[in-house]
Protein backbone atom coordinates (compact mmCIF):
# COMPACT_ATOMS: atom_id res chain seq x y z
CA UNK A 1 0.00 0.00 0.00
CA UNK A 2 1.47 3.63 -0.98
CA UNK A 3 1.70 5.51 2.17
CA UNK A 4 3.31 9.31 1.29
CA UNK A 5 4.39 11.58 3.85
CA UNK A 6 5.34 15.00 4.24
CA UNK A 7 7.40 16.75 7.23
CA UNK A 8 7.28 19.35 8.72
CA UNK A 9 3.49 19.06 9.30
CA UNK A 10 4.10 22.90 9.98
CA UNK A 11 6.61 25.17 9.45
CA UNK A 12 6.60 29.05 10.32
CA UNK A 13 9.51 30.88 9.09
CA UNK A 14 10.49 34.42 8.85
CA UNK A 15 11.17 36.24 5.83
CA UNK A 16 13.84 36.26 3.87
CA UNK A 17 15.03 32.89 4.69
CA UNK A 18 14.96 29.43 3.14
CA UNK A 19 13.50 26.11 4.11
CA UNK A 20 13.23 22.82 2.79
CA UNK A 21 9.24 20.56 2.55
CA UNK A 22 10.36 16.55 2.27
CA UNK A 23 7.98 14.59 0.31
CA UNK A 24 8.55 10.65 1.16
CA UNK A 25 6.26 7.57 -0.32
CA UNK A 26 6.70 4.12 0.21
CA UNK A 27 6.43 2.14 -2.91
CA UNK A 28 7.73 3.01 -6.89
CA UNK A 29 5.91 5.41 -8.84
CA UNK A 30 6.47 7.34 -11.78
CA UNK A 31 4.73 10.48 -11.31
CA UNK A 32 4.77 13.12 -8.17
CA UNK A 33 2.99 16.84 -8.10
CA UNK A 34 2.75 19.69 -5.77
CA UNK A 35 0.24 21.47 -4.63
CA UNK A 36 -0.96 24.83 -2.90
CA UNK A 37 -3.60 25.37 -0.93
CA UNK A 38 -4.76 28.68 0.20
CA UNK A 39 -7.02 28.66 3.25
CA UNK A 40 -11.14 27.97 2.27
CA UNK A 41 -9.39 27.69 -1.21
CA UNK A 42 -8.99 24.65 -3.99
CA UNK A 43 -5.54 23.40 -4.62
CA UNK A 44 -3.74 24.80 -7.54
CA UNK A 45 -1.27 22.89 -9.25
CA UNK A 46 2.47 23.49 -8.94
CA UNK A 47 4.58 20.84 -10.20
CA UNK A 48 5.01 18.03 -12.10
CA UNK A 49 7.66 15.54 -11.52
CA UNK A 50 8.04 12.84 -14.15
CA UNK A 51 11.09 11.47 -13.86
CA UNK A 52 14.38 11.02 -11.27
CA UNK A 53 16.14 13.97 -11.13
CA UNK A 54 13.61 15.91 -12.45
CA UNK A 55 14.01 19.74 -11.13
CA UNK A 56 11.54 22.59 -11.51
CA UNK A 57 11.49 25.77 -10.40
CA UNK A 58 9.07 28.96 -10.39
CA UNK A 59 9.82 31.95 -8.47
CA UNK A 60 10.81 31.16 -4.38
CA UNK A 61 9.90 27.67 -4.94
CA UNK A 62 11.59 24.55 -6.90
CA UNK A 63 11.23 21.30 -6.45
CA UNK A 64 13.42 18.34 -7.34
CA UNK A 65 12.47 14.20 -7.56
CA UNK A 66 14.54 11.18 -6.35
CA UNK A 67 13.00 8.12 -7.22
CA UNK A 68 15.30 5.69 -5.98
CA UNK A 69 15.41 7.18 -2.83
CA UNK A 70 11.78 7.93 -2.97
CA UNK A 71 11.76 11.40 -2.16
CA UNK A 72 10.88 14.88 -3.38
CA UNK A 73 11.72 18.08 -2.09
CA UNK A 74 10.20 21.25 -2.26
CA UNK A 75 12.78 24.61 -1.34
CA UNK A 76 11.42 28.04 -0.98
CA UNK A 77 13.93 30.79 -0.89
CA UNK A 78 14.17 33.96 0.79
CA UNK A 79 10.50 33.19 1.88
CA UNK A 80 7.89 35.99 1.14
CA UNK A 81 4.67 36.05 3.14
CA UNK A 82 2.66 35.30 0.26
CA UNK A 83 4.02 32.08 0.25
CA UNK A 84 2.17 31.66 3.71
CA UNK A 85 -0.04 28.22 2.40
CA UNK A 86 -0.52 24.82 2.68
CA UNK A 87 1.72 22.22 0.32
CA UNK A 88 0.74 18.91 -0.60
CA UNK A 89 2.66 16.45 -2.20
CA UNK A 90 0.66 13.39 -4.22
CA UNK A 91 1.77 10.31 -5.58
CA UNK A 92 0.32 8.30 -8.11
CA UNK A 93 -1.10 4.95 -6.96
CA UNK A 94 -1.37 2.63 -9.83
CA UNK A 95 2.28 2.51 -11.32
CA UNK A 96 1.99 2.84 -14.96
CA UNK A 97 -1.85 2.86 -14.84
CA UNK A 98 -4.32 5.14 -16.63
CA UNK A 99 -6.62 5.80 -13.79
CA UNK A 100 -3.67 8.37 -12.38
CA UNK A 101 -5.03 7.74 -8.57
CA UNK A 102 -3.40 10.39 -6.54
CA UNK A 103 -2.33 9.44 -3.00
CA UNK A 104 -1.54 12.69 -0.66
CA UNK A 105 0.54 13.68 2.24
CA UNK A 106 -1.02 15.01 4.70
CA UNK A 107 0.11 19.13 3.93
CA UNK A 108 2.87 21.58 5.67
CA UNK A 109 1.20 24.38 6.40
CA UNK A 110 3.94 27.09 5.82
CA UNK A 111 3.49 30.49 8.11
CA UNK A 112 5.90 33.39 6.90
CA UNK A 113 6.55 35.58 9.26
CA UNK A 114 7.61 39.45 8.41
CA UNK B 1 -9.91 26.73 -13.70
CA UNK B 2 -10.26 24.02 -16.06
CA UNK B 3 -14.26 25.05 -16.09
CA UNK B 4 -15.20 22.51 -13.33
CA UNK B 5 -18.01 24.10 -10.66
CA UNK B 6 -19.56 22.09 -8.03
CA UNK B 7 -23.03 22.67 -6.18
CA UNK B 8 -23.85 23.27 -3.77
CA UNK B 9 -20.53 24.94 -2.24
CA UNK B 10 -22.05 24.64 1.29
CA UNK B 11 -24.46 22.21 2.84
CA UNK B 12 -25.90 21.44 6.36
CA UNK B 13 -27.72 18.25 6.97
CA UNK B 14 -28.56 15.97 9.77
CA UNK B 15 -27.62 12.34 10.42
CA UNK B 16 -30.07 10.32 8.13
CA UNK B 17 -30.48 11.83 5.45
CA UNK B 18 -29.66 11.70 1.68
CA UNK B 19 -27.51 14.11 0.06
CA UNK B 20 -26.09 14.66 -3.58
CA UNK B 21 -23.47 16.28 -4.60
CA UNK B 22 -22.82 17.18 -7.85
CA UNK B 23 -19.56 18.12 -10.09
CA UNK B 24 -20.21 19.75 -13.55
CA UNK B 25 -17.02 20.14 -15.82
CA UNK B 26 -17.54 21.89 -19.32
CA UNK B 27 -14.41 20.62 -21.18
CA UNK B 28 -15.27 17.28 -21.95
CA UNK B 29 -12.81 15.50 -20.01
CA UNK B 30 -12.78 11.82 -19.32
CA UNK B 31 -11.42 11.32 -16.07
CA UNK B 32 -13.43 12.52 -13.30
CA UNK B 33 -12.45 12.00 -9.59
CA UNK B 34 -13.85 12.97 -5.65
CA UNK B 35 -11.79 13.71 -2.94
CA UNK B 36 -12.61 14.10 0.65
CA UNK B 37 -10.39 16.64 2.47
CA UNK B 38 -9.84 16.23 6.45
CA UNK B 39 -7.55 18.04 8.72
CA UNK B 40 -4.76 15.11 9.04
CA UNK B 41 -5.04 13.01 6.23
CA UNK B 42 -4.64 15.51 3.48
CA UNK B 43 -7.00 14.56 0.44
CA UNK B 44 -8.14 11.02 -0.11
CA UNK B 45 -9.89 9.33 -3.07
CA UNK B 46 -13.55 8.32 -2.84
CA UNK B 47 -14.30 7.42 -6.48
CA UNK B 48 -13.49 8.37 -9.53
CA UNK B 49 -14.70 7.82 -12.86
CA UNK B 50 -13.16 6.78 -16.06
CA UNK B 51 -16.08 7.63 -18.51
CA UNK B 52 -20.00 7.56 -18.69
CA UNK B 53 -21.35 4.89 -17.01
CA UNK B 54 -17.77 3.50 -15.94
CA UNK B 55 -16.65 4.25 -12.14
CA UNK B 56 -14.27 2.58 -9.87
CA UNK B 57 -13.90 2.80 -5.82
CA UNK B 58 -10.88 4.96 -4.47
CA UNK B 59 -9.51 4.56 -1.05
CA UNK B 60 -12.55 5.50 0.92
CA UNK B 61 -15.56 4.49 -0.95
CA UNK B 62 -17.49 3.54 1.96
CA UNK B 63 -20.58 5.06 2.36
CA UNK B 64 -20.62 6.56 -0.67
CA UNK B 65 -21.77 6.14 -4.36
CA UNK B 66 -21.30 7.89 -7.38
CA UNK B 67 -23.07 8.06 -10.64
CA UNK B 68 -21.99 9.55 -14.02
CA UNK B 69 -24.56 9.51 -17.06
CA UNK B 70 -23.19 11.99 -19.24
CA UNK B 71 -19.88 13.64 -19.86
CA UNK B 72 -19.65 16.61 -18.14
CA UNK B 73 -21.40 15.50 -14.49
CA UNK B 74 -20.75 13.41 -11.98
CA UNK B 75 -22.64 12.65 -9.40
CA UNK B 76 -21.62 11.86 -5.35
CA UNK B 77 -24.52 10.58 -2.79
CA UNK B 78 -24.17 9.95 0.70
CA UNK B 79 -27.42 7.59 1.22
CA UNK B 80 -27.70 8.30 4.39
CA UNK B 81 -25.62 10.57 5.65
CA UNK B 82 -23.47 10.27 9.23
CA UNK B 83 -20.89 12.71 10.84
CA UNK B 84 -18.18 11.11 10.12
CA UNK B 85 -19.24 12.14 6.86
CA UNK B 86 -18.54 15.91 7.80
CA UNK B 87 -15.95 17.15 5.40
CA UNK B 88 -14.87 19.12 2.13
CA UNK B 89 -15.59 17.67 -0.71
CA UNK B 90 -13.41 18.12 -4.07
CA UNK B 91 -14.09 17.27 -7.41
CA UNK B 92 -11.33 16.93 -10.16
CA UNK B 93 -10.69 16.37 -13.49
CA UNK B 94 -7.60 14.79 -15.10
CA UNK B 95 -5.71 16.73 -18.20
CA UNK B 96 -3.77 14.68 -20.18
CA UNK B 97 -2.36 14.21 -24.06
CA UNK B 98 -3.98 10.37 -23.79
CA UNK B 99 -4.65 7.87 -21.77
CA UNK B 100 -1.16 6.27 -21.14
CA UNK B 101 0.55 9.53 -21.43
CA UNK B 102 2.80 10.56 -18.47
CA UNK B 103 2.04 14.01 -18.34
CA UNK B 104 -1.20 13.77 -16.59
CA UNK B 105 -2.59 16.25 -14.39
CA UNK B 106 -5.35 16.88 -12.12
CA UNK B 107 -7.38 19.98 -11.48
CA UNK B 108 -9.72 20.52 -8.67
CA UNK B 109 -12.76 22.48 -8.09
CA UNK B 110 -13.78 24.85 -5.49
CA UNK B 111 -14.90 22.35 -3.32
CA UNK B 112 -18.55 21.65 -1.45
CA UNK B 113 -18.21 21.77 2.20
CA UNK B 114 -20.54 19.49 4.01
CA UNK B 115 -21.92 19.83 7.60
CA UNK B 116 -23.73 16.74 8.74
CA UNK B 117 -25.23 17.27 12.73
Amino acid sequence: ELKVEQNPLFLSMQEGKNYTIYCNYSTTSDRLYWYRQDPGKSLESLFVLLSNGAVKQEGRLMASLDTKARLSTLHITAAVHDLSATYFCAVVGNYGGATNKLIFGTGTLLAVQP
Amino acid sequence: DAGITQSPRHKVTETGTPVTLRCHQTENHRYMYWYRQDPGHGLRLIHYSYGVKDTDKGEVSDGYSVSRSKTEDFLLTLESATSSQTSVYFCAIREGLADWSSYNEQFFGPGTRLTVL
